[in-house]
Order: C-alpha cells, then structure tokens, then sequence
C-alpha cells in the first residue's frame, strides 16, 4: 500500500518564475492538503482540495494555486516566485469523514535563487 | 485567534528516561483534534497521536501518551522509555473546524546515550 507520495523531491527555481508540485495520496483518501513550511518552522497551512474543489485556505496570496484530479491526485502551482517562497512543501491525505489524521508525504525542497 | 503554542525550542532527556512536551491551544471550536507528529531529518511528519476534544480518557499510543486537561487548553505529549532514534523535531497540531491544521512552532527533542 503506497503512501502519499511527492515530486520532485527538490526544485531549484529563480525569481519571477512558476513551478508546479505534484502530490498523490494514499490509497483511500479524498482529502489533500498542502503546506508550506520554512526552515526551523512549524508547517504552514496553504489550502485543501475535496471533490477537486478547493474547501479551505490559508493565508496565502493568490499566486498560490492548486487542483485536485478525479483520481484524487493534486498539484500545487506556485507564480512569480520570491526568495520567501524558499520552503519544504508538505502534502498530505486523509480521508473525508475521518477524524482528521493525516498522512504526509516526504516534501518538495523548493529553493529560490 | 487560533493557535497552537510550544514553549520549548529545545528539550534533552537520557536515554530510557520519561520526557514530557509542552502544548497550549487556543480555539473557540467546541470539537476539535489534537495531534502529535515527530519529524525526524529527513524531512516527513510522522503521525504520532491523536485526542478529540470530546475524548474523556487520554490517547495512549505505545510509548506515547497525550496530557488532555482541557480546562488549561493543554495537550502535552509523553514519551516513556525514552530511544535514540526519538531524537527529532516534534509538533503539535489541531484542526479546528475539521479542515484546516494548524501547527505550533515545534520542540526539537535530543536524547542522550
């Protein structure tokens, strides 16, 4: 049974450019959730996508975007990358109706140069 | 304004000893979780334990317990017996609402041989 699994694993972009993260989720889930989580940090919230619609945000401006595919999968697109956008993005899949526990998977070390 | 709050930025205990993790939530939700997740070098969040907020006994998960007391807004984590490889950085979560996590700023543990 696969976990939630990321890529790529790292991402080296400059300023002003766009990337796009993949997520798949664990077998099962529904639920994707996204976060950013910057060095010496605790994990940032940055949205959830449920029945491909996004159901929740954090406090993240709107070049932060995202989608979620029939088989659950997930992407996160960033635009006009800053140097703070320098950060280990987190995905993570739970199952909607569950009591809220999530599965991460390993990260996307995103550096802007 | 909801939030979760670990005072320790760093925490040493010898090897095999009992070691206890402080965590102080705010949220005006009347049903909310509370999760433990370890995060190790590497980088992944690692599921540790959970308590509902209507739970009455505390979440034991082998070597890991959680400290409810509700009234105090607190949700301390325990570890027993103590190993190496618990050596790690440790969060502490809720999800007010059911969709949104949000993370404390984390404890890294050291454990001493």
């Amino acid at each position: 049974d696969a976990g939630v699994t990321q890529s790529p694993t790292h991402l080296i972009k400059t300023r002003g450019q766009q990337v796009t993260l993949r997520c798949s989720p664990k077998s099962g889930h529904d639920t994707v959730s996204w976060y950013q989580q910057a060095l010496g940090q605790g994990p940032q919230f940055i949205f959830q996508y449920y029945e491909e619609e996004e159901r929740q945000r954090g406090n993240f401006p709107d070049r932060f975007s995202g989608h979620q595919f029939p088989n659950y999968s997930s992407e996160l697109n960033v635009n006009a990358l800053l140097l703070g956008d320098s950060a280990l993005y987190l995905c993570a899949s739970s199952l909607e109706g569950g009591w809220g526990e999530q599965f991460f998977g390993p990260g996307t070390r995103l550096t802007v140069l | 304004a909801q939030k979760i709050t670990q005072t320790q930025p760093g925490m040493f205990v010898q090897e095999k000893e009992a070691v206890t993790l402080d965590c102080t939530y705010d949220t005006s939700d009347q049903s909310y979780g509370l999760f433990w997740y370890k995060q190790p070098s590497s980088g992944e969040m690692i599921f540790l334990i959970y308590q509902g907020s209507y739970d009455e006994q505390n979440a034991t998960e082998g070597r890991y317990s959680l400290n409810f007391q509700k009234a105090r807004k607190s949700a301390n984590l325990v570890i027993s017996a103590s190993q190496l490889g618990d050596s790690a950085m440790y969060f502490c979560a809720t999800d007010p609402g059911g969709f949104k996590t949000i993370f404390g700023a984390g404890t890294r543990l050291f454990v001493k041989a």
